[in-house]
């Protein structure tokens, strides 16, 4: 079968820095892309990684290690605004069919 | 620009029912692609369609169907309804439908059915 692990839950205090893992196993690889959704909300694009190494964007950052099917996002000095939800997800077979993780519902407190 | 819309919002259907949904997407992008969320299976991919054509497809049963019109626009179908087709039907958007093309989302339908 495919399958994404992720952590369900993750806590952090503002300004911390947090990193949710993701470990995959597809047959298939079209990169590991990132979604954040807020409750009740869209979920929305953050990263993408087509190959191996770190893609840095603003506070976010995302790695991916393709021999070890595993990636993780980085989120740097927290916000309140950043509790929600973060998917990890594969593309397989092309055509924008991803396989989404569970989701990691992150909390941020003051 | 606009970002993706879904419509309706909410609706509530009788099991045996059929159900359409609707989605415009970003001006411009023609792949559209639809994926199901639910509590307990997270989100699962359904099809996409790009140029009219379905590219791709989940593993859902038939009673699940859907098209994309010349100008984009998509509609996703749902036969003899099930208890279990109760979910939130997010529709999504990208320029050229490959893997480099970030999916864009819409606010879904949230579909009850009783």
């Amino acid at each position: 079968g495919q399958s994404l692990e992720q952590p369900s839950e993750v806590t952090a205090v503002e300004g911390a820095i947090v990193q949710i893992n993701c470990t995959y196993q597809t047959s298939g690889f079209y990169g590991l892309s990132w979604y954040q959704q807020h409750d009740g909300g869209a979920p929305t694009f953050l990263s993408y990684n087509a190959l191996d190494g770190l893609e840095e964007t603003g506070r976010f950052s995302s790695f991916l290690s393709r021999s070890d099917s595993y990636g993780y996002l980085l989120l740097q000095e927290l916000q309140m605004k950043d509790s929600a939800s973060y998917f990890c997800a594969v593309g397989v077979g092309g055509y924008n069919k991803l396989i989404f993780g569970a989701g990691t519902r992150l909390a941020v407190h003051p | 620009k606009a970002g993706v819309t879904q419509t309706p919002r909410y609706l509530i259907k009788t099991r045996g029912q059929q159900v359409t949904l609707s989605c415009s997407p970003i001006s411009g992008h023609r792949s559209v692609s639809w994926y199901q969320q639910t509590p307990g299976q997270g989100l699962q991919f359904l099809f996409e369609y790009f140029s009219e054509t379905q590219r791709n497809k989940g593993n859902f049963p038939g009673r699940f169907s859907g098209r994309q019109f010349s100008n984009s626009r998509s509609e996703m179908n749902v036969s003899t309804l099930e208890l279990g087709d109760s979910a939130l039907y997010l529709c999504a958007s990208s320029s050229r439908g490959d893997e480099n093309s970030p999916l864009h989302f819409g606010n879904g339908t949230r579909l009850t059915v009783t």
